[in-house]
């Protein structure tokens, strides 16, 4: 079946350091790929999203790249902030679109000033 | 906007008690999800509804948890009766199918059984 793995965490940086979050995806067809994120203390909120192969979801300085040739959706953002600190979670929704998500086990990112 | 709402925020109660928690998904959304997050087992999906209607209920735990979504608006979960094991936080999401499926999370109910 479908599924999701994330590097494991904790990732720990230092404030403006270049951060990268690994995701890669087993599917069929054409999965639609999100990364959410999960400030302590809250639910997940949608970071970025992507619906087909090659497009790039972007917010807040954060960006991924759907790559359908690597089956990946890897995070990036060039300079984290201490505000950046939260869990990550990276989903797929299956192409059969029945409206469920298929989460990846979540990293954790601590960033220090 | 009020997004989803949930209730309550926390709940504590002791082994053996009849725990419900309850959600009101956005407005116009036909999709209902109850997950629930714990350190050890991170994030479950427990149950789903479209249109109100349970699709998949492979994530329940066992008998002691059900769910019911009587109406587009209002959806309950329910723990009878609780376990000390069943402490997590419990989250509920909506969604409309076909918006590529981006669920919107609540803030969660943190249930804790002594």
């Amino acid at each position: 079946g479908d599924s999701v793995t994330q590097m494991e965490g904790p990732v720990t940086l230092s404030e403006e350091a270049f951060l990268t979050i690994n995701c890669t995806y087993t599917a069929t067809g054409y999965p639609s790929l999100f990364w959410y994120v999960q400030y302590p203390g809250e639910g997940l909120q949608l970071l970025l999203k992507a619906t087909k192969a090659d497009d790039k979801g972007s917010n807040k300085g954060f960006e991924a790249t759907y790559r359908k040739e690597t089956t990946s959706f890897h995070l990036e953002k060039g300079s984290v902030q201490v505000s950046d600190s939260a869990v990550y979670f990276c989903a797929l929704s299956p192409a059969s679109n029945t409206g469920k998500l298929i989460f990846g086990q979540g990293t954790t990112l601590q960033v220090k000033p | 906007d009020a997004g989803v709402i949930q209730s309550p925020r926390h709940e504590v109660t002791e082994m053996g008690q009849e725990v419900t928690l309850r959600c009101k998904p956005i407005s116009g959304h036909n999709s209902l999800f109850w997950y629930r997050q714990t350190m050890m087992r991170g994030l479950e999906l427990l149950i789903y509804f479209n249109n109100n209607v349970p699709i998949d209920d492979s994530g329940m735990p066992e008998d002691r948890f059900s769910a019911k979504m009587p109406n587009a608006s209002f959806s309950t979960l329910k723990i009878q009766p609780s376990e000390p094991r069943d402490s997590a936080v419990y989250f509920c999401a909506s969604t409309t199918t076909g918006l590529y499926n981006e669920q919107f999370f609540g803030p969660g109910t943190r249930l804790t059984v002594l």
